[in-house]
């Protein structure tokens, strides 16, 4: 069974310039979630979408959205990137929204580098 | 918010030294708790996990203890082995409608051969 896989896996752009991740999830998983890894500071929550809704959101400005579609892949844009947007962007998926009571299943990462 | 922290924040043992990580957290009506394991260059897993319902939980080498009355849970992990030098992250999930996984920054583990 294929796990979470995420693109592309490095991304470099300039500052003012958009950048779009994708992720696709287990199969069956409904439920992906968005991390920022940025080093020192672990694991940032992003964005948990659930059944293609927007179930809850970080502590991160508006330019940071995203989607899921109804396949349950998503979709993570950052706008007017920022120098400090580098980082490495991590997708989990996991079996049921809601109440979190299960494991996440982490992809390999998409790292941003914002020159 | 949540607030979930480790201690200490780096760790340096000897091969076959026993390891123990701590982590506190705020929401006293959190009822799950796992540790995730980050290898350099790898994604984030899942090596163990408790409810809030046992106060300890084994997995051959490693366990993790639950003291709810103080808002803590450890990692505990024996007879270390090269293989376990990486990242630790604790995770405790917000209760509510709209729950998430908040992680704590994560504790680098290194063992000396």
């Amino acid at each position: 069974e294929a796990g979470v896989t995420q693109s592309p896996t490095h991304l470099i752009k300039t500052r003012g310039q958009q950048a779009t991740l994708r992720c696709s999830p287990i199969s069956g998983h409904t439920s992906v979630y968005w991390y920022q890894q940025a080093l020192g500071l672990g694991l940032q929550f992003l964005l948990w979408y659930d059944e293609g809704e927007e179930r809850n959101r970080g502590n991160f400005p508006p330019r940071f959205s995203g989607r899921q579609f109804p396949n349950y892949s998503s979709e993570l844009n950052v706008n007017a990137l920022e120098l400090e947007d580098s980082a490495l962007y991590l997708c989990a998926s996991s079996y049921t929204g809601g109440t979190y009571t299960g494991e996440l299943f982490f992809g390999e990462g998409s790292r941003l580098t914002v020159l | 918010g949540e607030n979930v922290e480790q201690h200490p924040s780096t760790l340096s043992v000897q091969e076959g030294d026993s390891a123990v990580i701590k982590c506190t957290y705020s929401d006293s009506a959190s009822n799950y708790f796992p540790w995730y394991k980050q290898e350099l260059g790898k994604r984030p897993q899942l090596i163990i996990d408790i409810r809030s319902n046992v106060g300890e939980k084994k997995d051959q080498r490693i366990a993790v203890t639950l003291n709810k009355t103080a808002k803590h849970f450890s990692l505990h992990i024996t007879e270390t082995q090269p293989e376990d030098s990486a990242v630790y992250f604790c995770a405790v999930p917000i209760t509510g409608a709209n729950s998430k996984l908040t992680f704590g920054k994560g504790i680098t583990l290194s063992v000396r051969p």
